[in-house]
């Protein structure tokens, strides 16, 4: 069973930092893209960013370039997103998200990030 | 960016009845990267259509999908009671990857 856990969530003041992970299990972690999806309560989803199974590629969100990283960590089966210069609108639920290909097909529980 | 947009936003229907919700993109969505899912309150997104038609793992054949181009339909035979929920589309053709807004579909 696929299972994806976030964790890191939680208050920051506007301006500062927040790292979440994703712990993966349940399937061969190297092998997926993976993904980051948040979504601002009561709202529509947004795509955050996208890293390849080695690493070697990400994409982001326009809204996002410059200040979040994405990254993985193949050994540990997990996933990062490190989040800087937070602003209020990126409060929102992040959830990580198990790639086929691009396509977001497994999902984890989400976390909530409040930027306040 | 391709944008892409749900129509009707909210639809109001009864168990046993059919459902049919539209998405439609501002430009081709190649190789038919084109998915739906669905969100209950409180829950994470569930995929249960991709590449158009194909349902995803233990989706029920109540649920399918349509379409090409542009114009995209989820269609549902018989609402069960555990199908009233949000249901957005979303293309994984092109970067940005984006969703649409979303159909509410709820009890009437």
């Amino acid at each position: 069973e696929v299972k994806l856990v976030e964790s890191g969530g939680g208050l920051v003041q506007p301006g500062g930092s927040l790292r979440l992970s994703c712990a993966a299990s349940g399937f061969t972690f190297s092998s997926h893209w993976m993904i980051w999806v948040r979504q601002i309560a009561g709202r529509g989803l947004e795509w955050v960013a996208t890293i390849k199974q080695d690493g070697s590629e990400e994409y982001y969100v326009d809204s996002v370039k410059g200040r979040f990283k994405i990254a993985r960590d193949n050994a540990k089966n997990s996933l990062y997103l490190q989040m800087n210069r937070l602003r209020a609108e990126d409060t929102a639920v992040y959830y990580c998200a198990r790639g086929a290909g691009w396509l977001p097909d497994s999902w984890g529980q989400g976390i909530l990030v409040a930027v306040s | 960016e391709i944008v892409l947009t749900q129509s009707p936003g909210t639809l109001s229907l009864s168990p046993g009845e059919g459902a049919t919700l539209s998405c439609r993109a501002s430009q081709t969505v190649v190789n038919n990267y084109l998915a739906w899912f669905q969100q209950k309150p409180g829950q994470a997104p569930r995929l249960l259509i991709y590449n158009v038609f194909i349902r995803a793992t233990g989706i029920p054949d109540r649920f399918s999908g349509s379409g090409s181009g542009t114009d995209f339909t989820l269609s549902i035979s018989r609402l069960e009671p555990e199908d009233f929920a949000v249901y957005y589309c979303h293309q994984s053709a092109y970067s940005p990857l984006t969703f649409g807004g979303g159909t509410k579909v709820e009890i009437k």
